[in-house]
């Protein structure tokens, strides 16, 4: 059975600094790995989604990364703004057309 | 902002009551998926309709339920409301024939049960 785990479970950082989120899964076949944000009482927003073959995938300033032998998925975010504070959560699709595997989220907070 | 919509936004009832959420999947999409997200968890999969017939259930009681419409719109239904069942319901729907696409979530509803 997948389980997604995401570490920290929350984060406090100064706007401005570079920072890494990290999502680790038990099994590493998988389909695909998405990332998503979420604000408080809310959706979810997709942020990237990275195929089984990736390795990583870039949008403005968050760049994905996987490492489907480890059974890692990195998020990295540039230059931090507090519009950034929300929970990111990872999620992984085990097959095509299975449903998603989501971890607990990692609850973001950039300072002003 | 995706396509897909849900009603209601938030929702209060009393244990052993029933209720129905409702949610539009987005335009070209053919299959939605409902997800129960607890405070301080990620979301559990309930189920999942395509052409209108579940096509996979995660580990939630017969009293959850759905529909799938022939627009591609569904409805979860729970009897028999539990103080547990409170959270935010949350519905996604996709392109059964792009697996390797994103899904897209719509702005959840959040359920209290009382």
């Amino acid at each position: 059975k997948q389980e997604v785990t995401q570490i920290p479970a929350a984060l406090s950082v100064p706007e401005g600094e570079n920072l890494v989120l990290n999502c680790s899964f038990t099994d590493s076949a998988i389909y695909n790995l998405q990332w998503f944000r979420q604000d408080p009482g809310k959706g979810l927003t997709s942020l990237l989604l990275i195929q089984s073959s990736q390795r990583e995938q870039t949008s403005g300033r968050l760049n994905a990364s996987l490492d489907k032998s480890s059974g890692r998925s990195t998020l990295y975010i540039a230059a931090s703004q507090p519009g950034d504070s929300a929970t990111y959560l990872c999620a992984v699709r085990p097959e095509g057309n299975t449903p998603l595997v989501f971890g607990k989220g990692t609850r973001l907070s950039v300072i002003a | 902002e995706t396509g897909v919509t849900q009603s209601p936004t938030h929702l209060i009832k009393t244990r052993g009551q029933q209720v129905t959420l409702r949610c539009s999947s987005q335009s070209g999409h053919n299959t939605v998926s409902w997800y129960q997200q607890a405070l301080g968890q990620g979301p559990q999969f309930i189920f999942q309709y395509y052409r209108e017939e579940e096509n996979g259930r995660g580990n939630f009681p017969p009293r959850f339920s759905g529909l799938q419409f022939p627009n591609y719109s569904s409805e979860l239904n729970v009897n028999a409301l539990e103080l547990d069942d409170s959270a935010l319901y949350l519905c996604a729907s996709s392109f059964i024939a792009r697996p390797n696409t994103e899904a897209f979530f719509g702005q959840g509803t959040r359920l209290t049960v009382v």
